[in-house]
């Protein structure tokens, strides 16, 4: 079936450093893929999206690259604040099941 | 309103007891989905609806597990006698239509569910 990977956390950088969150998928055909942002005490919050392969997402100076060959969607961003302290999760389209598959999630703590 | 909404916010059950979680999702919006995020995991399908039709119930762990919208707008979860693994955030999410590549999707804060 469809599984979403993504690195464990947490994830501890200080401000304005160099952030990367791995995700790689397993999935039959292209999936759309996803990444999500918890924020305490809130609901999950699309972060940003890519459809096909080599689509670049970005968002709120995040980005990630749907890359077919390596089967991955990594999140990156140059330069983090201490706003950006969540919980991140990657996520694909099942587009045979019709619904989301959520890897378990990267909680990123970010300190001035 | 302007976003999904789901209450109780938080709910203590005792091992046994039955509870109902209930999403209001976007006004108008077709498409409702409920997830279960157990406490450090990602989120997992539960149940599906697409106005008052619940077309896939697959995700549901349990017959004691039981999702209706009856009139294709507001939407409850219920959960019958209650156990500890049962402990989770429950998530909802609407959409304006069956998104075919999961764009669109809005999801609520989710009900903290915790069974004692």
């Amino acid at each position: 079936g469809n599984s979403v990977t993504q690195m464990e956390g947490p994830v501890t950088l200080s401000e304005e450093a160099f952030l990367t969150i791995n995700c790689t998928y397993t999935a039959t055909g292209y999936p759309s893929l996803f990444w999500y942002v918890q924020y305490p005490g809130e609901g999950l919050q699309l972060l940003l999206k890519a459809t096909k392969a080599d689509d670049k997402g970005s968002n709120k100076g995040f980005e990630a690259t749907y890359r077919k060959e390596t089967t991955s969607f990594h999140l990156e961003k140059g330069s983090v604040q201490v706003s950006d302290s969540a919980v991140y999760f990657c996520a694909l389209w099942d587009n045979y099941g019709q619904n989301f598959v959520f890897g378990p999630g990267t909680r990123l703590s970010v300190l001035p | 309103g302007a976003g999904v909404s789901q209450s109780p916010r938080y709910k203590v059950a005792k091992r046994g007891q039955d509870v109902a979680l209930r999403c209001d999702p976007i006004s108008g919006h077709v498409s409702l989905f409920w997830y279960q995020q157990a406490l450090g995991q990602g989120p997992e399908f539960l149940t599906y609806f697409q106005n008052e039709a619940q077309l896939d119930k697959s995700g549901l762990p349990s017959d004691r597990f039981f999702a209706e919208r009856p009139e294709g707008s507001v939407s409850t979860l219920k959960i019958q006698r209650t156990q500890q693994e049962d402990s989770a955030v429950y998530l909802c999410a609407s959409s304006k239509k069956r998104e075919d590549r999961g764009y669109g999707y809005t999801f609520g804060s989710g009900t903290r569910l915790t069974v004692v």
